[in-house]
């Protein structure tokens, strides 16, 4: 099993609609991210948490909101889908300041029709 | 304004040659720097990382380099393999703080046969 699951995999959404997309990490790692990256460009932090009472907007946090629901869990949701919102997003996973950086889970590629 | 620039989208180098990956970064504060890899269809994996104390670190094929008077990191990869094609992010953070991930763009690294 991946140390860090995303789901869905792929989702197509229409306009206004609400999705939630989900994360589990089996790794014990306190700090959970969400990035999203879009073609041709890097990838921009959303929200990231380091422990379950601690939630914080990143660079790009407008129209998502997020819910650590566990140490291990941590779920990305969209209020109200619109197609800019169409992208990659990453899922990763850190234990601090670490020399190996992040763990990303394998990405959850949403559209928004 | 971004904070972390790769100015080559992609590089092809002939199998065996040393391929070399460039990034750039205007924010002084950063003070740890790190190099993704990223296949298709899959999560970001941390390749290898630099501290600002150092000016090299080498890990098997890969060297990454690091100038701070001039901002500016190099990833060498010698000899390069063809599985070594994929997509590269340059990243870098404050290791003081909330540990927040800047991210390049990315370069996407072709190795030809």
């Amino acid at each position: 099993d991946a140390d860090v699951t995303q789901t869905p995999r792929n989702r197509i959404t229409k306009t206004g609609k609400r999705i939630m997309l989900e994360c589990s990490q089996t790794k014990g790692h306190d700090r959970m991210y969400w990035y999203r990256q879009d073609p041709g460009l890097g990838l921009r932090l959303i929200y990231y948490s380091f422990d379950v009472k601690d939630i914080n907007k990143g660079e790009i946090s407008d129209g998502y909101s997020v819910s650590r629901q566990a140490q291990a869990k941590f779920s990305l949701s969209l209020e109200s889908a619109i197609p800019n919102q169409t992208a990659l997003y990453f899922c990763a996973t850190s234990n601090g300041p670490s020399l190996r950086g992040a763990f990303f889970g394998q990405g959850t590629r949403l559209t928004v029709v | 304004d971004q904070q972390v620039k790769q100015n080559s989208p992609s590089l092809s180098v002939q199998e065996g040659r040393i391929s070399i990956l460039n990034c750039d970064y205007t924010n002084s504060m950063f003070d740890y720097f790190l190099w993704y890899k990223k296949y298709p269809a899959e999560g970001p994996t941390f390749l290898i990382s630099i501290s600002s104390i150092k000016d090299k670190n080498e890990d098997g094929r890969f060297t990454v380099f690091l100038n701070k008077s001039a901002k500016h990191l190099s990833l060498h990869i010698v000899p390069s393999q063809p599985g070594d094609s994929a997509v590269y992010f340059c990243a870098a953070s404050e290791l003081a703080g909330s540990y927040q991930l800047t991210f390049g763009k990315g370069t996407k690294l072709s190795v030809i046969p």
